[in-house]
């Protein structure tokens, strides 16, 4: 069964440093996520993306994020300037369609800022 | 805007007992709604999904019913069993006119731990 990946499982950081996290989403996907979980807390939205564009995006998603999808398979989420506050986990998804499709999620990356 | 209410957890079930979690969301539109499932170390998984009004949604076992008049999508299951100990999540997605995809508004989720 086809399944979102994301890489790496684990990363740690220091602040203010960059850091990229890699999804390959389900391959006749058009519809792209990115998610974070801080411990303990709900699951966030932070972005969606379609057609090589961000079509949504939360206020959490501010100036120091930003994704790409650099070519046919991958889907990433770059981090300009780490801050403590966004260790949390980072889950991708990607689904077929929009509302009523399911969103397929991948495993996450967990990322610790020290 | 919109936003998904869960009961509190964690719950402690027996095995073999029945299971409720209470959900209940507000949205502008008309939402699509979903029950995903976190296993100990692992990602989301979906459960079950209920696209409009009476709909059912059901999945091993697990079953939930789309009620607009109450707001509410509550997940029951009748005989749990010492798998089902995940931390359940209760989302909604609103319609959206024009495509783009649509984000998922989760609730806190609720632990649930069933014992023998």
């Amino acid at each position: 069964e086809p399944e979102v990946t994301q890489t790496p499982s684990h990363q740690v950081t220091q602040m203010g440093q960059e850091v990229i996290l890699r999804c390959v989403p389900i391959s006749n996907h058009l519809y792209f996520y990115w998610y974070r979980q801080i411990l303990g807390q709900k699951v966030e939205f932070l972005v969606s993306f379609y057609n090589n564009e961000i079509s949504e995006k939360s206020e959490i998603f501010d100036d120091q994020f930003s994704v790409e999808r650099p070519d046919g398979s991958n889907f990433t989420l770059k981090i300009r300037s780490t801050k403590l506050e966004d260790s949390a986990m980072y889950f991708c998804a990607s689904s077929e369609g929009t509302y009523t499709d399911t969103q397929y999620f991948g495993p996450g990356t967990r990322l610790t800022v020290l | 805007g919109d936003s998904v209410t869960q009961m509190e957890g964690p719950v402690t079930l027996s095995e073999e007992a029945f299971l409720t979690i209470n959900c209940t969301y507000t949205a502008t539109g008309y939402p699509s709604l979903f029950w995903y499932v976190q296993y100990p170390g692992e990602g989301l998984q979906l459960l079950l999904k209920a696209t409009k009004a009476d709909d059912k949604g059901s999945n091993k076992g697990f079953e939930a019913t789309y009620r607009k008049e109450t707001t509410s999508f509550h997940l029951e299951k009748g005989s749990v069993q010492v798998s089902d100990s995940a931390v359940y999540f209760c989302a909604l997605s609103d319609r959206q006119v024009t495509g783009g995809g649509n984000k998922l508004t989760f609730g806190t989720g609720t632990q649930l731990k069933v014992e023998l």
